[in-house]
């Protein structure tokens, strides 16, 4: 079945660490982005990238980073920078850029600061 | 940037009764798509509607899109238990490859 996988489902993190979230796709879709989601909020975009070796920042890139050496993974590093990192993070996969196309979805990680 | 707009924030209906929810945005844009997400759960796209269309069907679910008033609606027909969920409405700002822009949801409850 194709489809999107986050690990782990639950991390925690202490302070002044650094922790990197799984986001694998088989769907063969180029574009991925990474959203994060806090209690009773919407999704806050925090980085994508519609190819393969590119990425560009989302509104609330600060404290995160992101590769994309593979078209399958988009992992996210939550870095120390990151002040309050406790929160629901989604992870999706489009079939090209834009937003002619709908988002698959991972099922999330949820990160929680010890 | 919150682009998409839910109304209300909450809502809680009796299975069997029809469940509206409403969606306004502020700038012009390409398209609008709804998506479903149960507790603790990742989102489901649900349906897309493209700016040139006005109304769009998809088993109990029926959107409608008014862009003169940037606004949209989500009708959930025949609710069952089943549906109880956040529904989100995602927007782009017009530009052709920007990333989605969600909501804050609606949070519905079908009480059985």
């Amino acid at each position: 079945d194709g489809g999107i996988t986050q690990s782990p489902k639950y991390l925690f993190r202490k302070e002044g660490q650094n922790v990197t979230l799984s986001c694998e796709q088989n769907l063969n879709h180029d574009a991925m982005y990474w959203y994060r989601q806090d209690p009773g909020q919407g999704l806050r975009l925090i980085y994508y990238s519609q190819i393969v070796n590119d990425f560009q920042k989302g509104d609330i890139a600060e404290g995160y980073s992101v590769s994309r050496e593979k078209k399958e993974s988009f992992p996210l590093t939550v870095t120390s920078a990151q002040k309050n990192p406790t929160a629901f993070y989604l992870c999706a996969s489009s079939i090209g850029p834009g937003v002619n196309y709908g988002y698959t979805f991972g099922s999330g990680t949820r990160l929680t600061v010890v | 940037s919150q682009q998409g707009e839910e109304d209300p924030q909450a809502l809680s209906i009796q299975e069997g009764e029809n469940a509206t929810m409403n969606c306004s945005y502020k700038t012009s844009i390409n398209n609008l798509q709804w998506y479903r997400q149960n507790s603790g759960r990742g989102l489901v796209h649900l349906i897309l509607i493209r700016s040139n269309e006005r109304e769009k069907h998809s088993g109990r679910l029926r959107v409608t899109l008014d862009t003169s008033k940037k606004s949209s609606s989500l009708l959930i027909t025949a609710s069952r238990a089943a549906d109880t969920a956040s529904y989100f409405c995602a927007t782009d700002g017009g530009g052709g490859n920007t990333p989605l822009v969600f909501g804050k949801g609606t949070r519905l409850s079908v009480i059985a």
